[in-house]
């Protein structure tokens, strides 16, 4: 069965600190992962999916197929990043979601 | 169109009692997706539809459960004789079928089920 790992449940940085939220699957074909996003009184929304290979508000994430990994990065936080994250792998019939990251950027 | 949404937002309902939810999901999309999300976990897939064919459904989805999307537009998620375990958010989401592999979900706000 598909399956999503997010170790950390609670992730704290400070604003301008690089941050790095851990993602593993466990899948034998080819795998399609995305991150998805839930702002504070905010509907969950697409971040970034590994197949477009794009920096979404200076986040980036890279598919190692090796680690089974998909870590999501951003350089320099900002407040603005706190949010729940969420890895998962899917295809157009259903997502398998990790169990969240609560990411919190103190100033 | 101000994306998909959900009704009603909070429902508190005794056990044994059944419920009944709405999704209504963007406009021209053909795709919608049940989730529940139970505190502290991510979202579980409960069932697919593709127009009005529910095309697949999760072995979460006991036989308590029942979705429709009769006319391929709003779907119902129905829940007969709840149980305090059914407590949890159920999102609904909805998708564009094109060439592609996989198109973006868009979720509503979703429907707190309190099950006391």
């Amino acid at each position: 069965a598909q399956r999503v790992t997010q170790p950390e449940k609670l992730l704290s940085v400070f604003k301008g600190a690089p941050v790095e939220l851990k993602c593993n699957y466990s899948y034998s074909g080819s795998p399609e992962l995305f991150w998805y996003v839930q702002y504070s009184r905010q509907r969950l929304q697409l971040l970034l999916r590994h197949i477009s290979r794009e920096s979404i508000k200076g986040f980036t994430a890279d598919l190692n197929k090796g680690e089974t990994s998909f870590h999501l990065k951003k350089p320099f936080a900002q407040e603005e990043d706190s949010a729940m994250y969420y890895c998962a792998h899917g295809s157009a019939r259903q997502l398998t979601f990790g169990s969240g990251t609560q990411l919190t950027v103190l100033p | 169109d101000t994306g998909v949404s959900q009704n009603p937002r909070h429902k508190i309902t005794k056990r044994g009692q059944n419920v009944t939810f709405r999704c209504d999901p963007i406009s021209e999309h053909n795709r919608l997706y049940w989730y529940r999300q139970t505190l502290g976990q991510g979202p579980e897939f409960l069932t697919y539809f593709q127009n009005e064919a529910q095309l697949e459904k999760s072995r979460l989805l006991s036989d308590r459960f029942s979705a429709e999307r009769p006319k391929g537009s709003f779907s119902t998620l129905e829940i007969q004789r709840t149980e305090q375990g059914d407590s949890a958010m159920y999102l609904c989401a909805s998708s564009l079928k094109t060439g592609k592999s996989y198109n973006e979900q868009f979720f509503g706000p979703g429907t707190r089920l309190t099950v006391l």
